[in-house]
């Protein structure tokens, strides 16, 4: 399987902007970008995905390198909320069904 | 709210019994997903049905078995639990089966192991 790779934390300050970044440089052309977060005692969240062009949705954008090799989700103001475990996944070809979580990166929020 | 129910919320019992871990999807959803999430491994894929089959299979034990029912829940039998079962049991839904589908997320299962 095509693993991803994501630092282990990251912080930032209240209404700024967020890049968390994400390498994934054995990706397939078949393979989806996928991001999730999982906020304590709470299940994943979908927050967006994309294949090769850059996606925003009312929660974040998501950046796709020409290469496809990275990725960074861009949360444009954060808030506390959105303190989170984020999770960048590959889901494509035979394994389209399996999601393989890292060990994500943990996002500190600072009022 | 996602609109995936999972039930029980939490669950305790002993080493060598059985549970069932009951998943309703969100409404419409033909694929469910489930997963386990434990301290020491993060949140592992378990397997998938789409539509009542059998669709995908990841690490999954043989003591532990799901299926998913004409009414689109699916249910996770766990048995012969040992210690190292302790963990969180999530269910997930999406639409339709596919690389481009994004997944839906319960609250999850809490099993404990005494």
């Amino acid at each position: 399987d095509a693993k991803t790779t994501q630092p282990n934390s990251m912080e930032s300050n209240e209404e700024e902007p967020v890049h968390l970044p994400c390498n994934h440089s054995t990706i397939s052309g078949t393979d989806y970008i996928h991001w999730y977060r999982q906020l304590p005692s709470q299940g994943p969240e979908y927050v967006i995905h994309g294949l090769t062009s850059n996606v925003n949705n009312r929660m974040a954008s998501l950046a796709i390198a020409e290469d496809r090799k990275s990725s960074t989700l861009i949360l444009h103001r954060a808030t506390l909320r959105d303190a989170a475990v984020y999770y960048c996944i590959l889901r494509g070809g035979a394994n389209a069904g399996k999601s393989t979580f890292g060990d994500g990166t943990t996002l500190t929020v600072k009022p | 709210d996602s609109g995936v129910t999972q039930t029980p919320k939490h669950l305790i019992t002993a080493t060598g019994q059985r549970v069932t871990l009951r998943c309703s999807p969100r409404s419409g959803d033909l694929s469910v997903y489930w997963y386990q999430q434990s301290l020491d491994q993060g949140l592992q894929f378990l397997i998938q049905y789409y539509n009542g089959e059998e669709r995908a299979k990841g690490n999954i034990l043989e003591r532990f078995s799901a299926q998913q029912f004409p009414d689109l829940h699916s249910e996770l039998n766990l048995s012969s639990l040992e210690l190292g079962d302790s963990a969180l049991y999530f269910c997930a839904s999406s639409a339709f089966t596919g690389v481009g589908q994004p997944q839906h997320f319960g609250d999850g299962t809490r099993l404990s192991i005494l």
